[in-house]
């Protein structure tokens, strides 16, 4: 199967690390790229071939991604982290997206 | 810097087309690479293809048949096209840049503000 697995919800307290896991099968051969969504507004990349930061993402924000698992470390969490994360990679039939991270941040 | 933005009925009747299009200002759709991404009402995001600034092609399996993608680099729009549209086709539909040339280091770094699609009989 090619589809990337989420865990529906996530959360954290303020000022504590946050991690989102994507598994996939083989996904570490893959290259993964996430995205944040706040209500009502359009996904915004935050990580890009695996671990690299567009301008303007905050070093908090981090990815790792070996094996069957892709992750997405967010530290000192603020309540602008707040939001639907969604990774995604391509396989031989185009792109996948994960089915969504809920992060709370209580 | 680039932005995109869709338009398009917001209302098409079941088993009709349909038709969005997304304008690209502020750069060249004649330098990148595009997608339609897809989000149903409390749903996560599919994608649904993208086209190359040289008009090659690829499409999400699932909608091979009813999806057609093209562009116009004189107007710097590309388009989206999907038959036989039924309540299931109901979305937020979304035209993103990618960052990348159709490999599989692709991601979608600038994304139009989406527009709603309700199919409805």
């Amino acid at each position: 199967s090619n589809e990337l697995t989420q865990p529906p919800s996530v959360s954290v307290s303020p000022g504590q690390t946050a991690s989102i896991s994507c598994s996939g099968d083989k996904l570490g051969s893959r290259y993964v790229s996430w995205y944040r969504q706040r209500p009502g507004q359009s996904p915004v990349l935050v990580i890009h071939q695996d671990r690299k930061r567009p301008s303007g993402v905050p070093e908090r924000l981090s990815g790792s991604n070996s094996g069957n698992t892709a992750t997405l470390t967010i530290s000192e969490t603020q309540d602008v982290d707040e939001g639907d994360y969604y990774c995604q990679a391509w396989d031989s039939n185009g792109g996948v997206f994960g089915g969504g991270t809920k992060l709370t941040v209580l | 810097q680039v932005q995109l933005r869709e338009s398009g009925p917001g209302l098409v009747k079941t088993s009709e087309t349909l038709s969005l299009t997304c304008t690209v200002s502020g750069g060249s759709i004649s330098t990148s690479y595009w997608s339609w991404i897809r989000q149903p009402p409390g749903e996560g995001l599919g994608w649904i293809g993208y086209i190359s600034y040289s008009g090659s092609t690829n499409y999400n399996p699932s909608l091979r048949g009813r999806v057609t993608i093209s562009l116009d680099t004189s107007k710097n729009n590309f388009f989206l096209t999907l038959t036989s549209v039924t309540a299931s086709d109901t979305a937020v539909y979304y035209c993103a840049r990618h960052k990348g040339y159709g490999q599989t280091t692709d991601a979608f770094d600038i994304w139009g503000q989406g527009t709603l699609v309700t199919v409805s009989s």
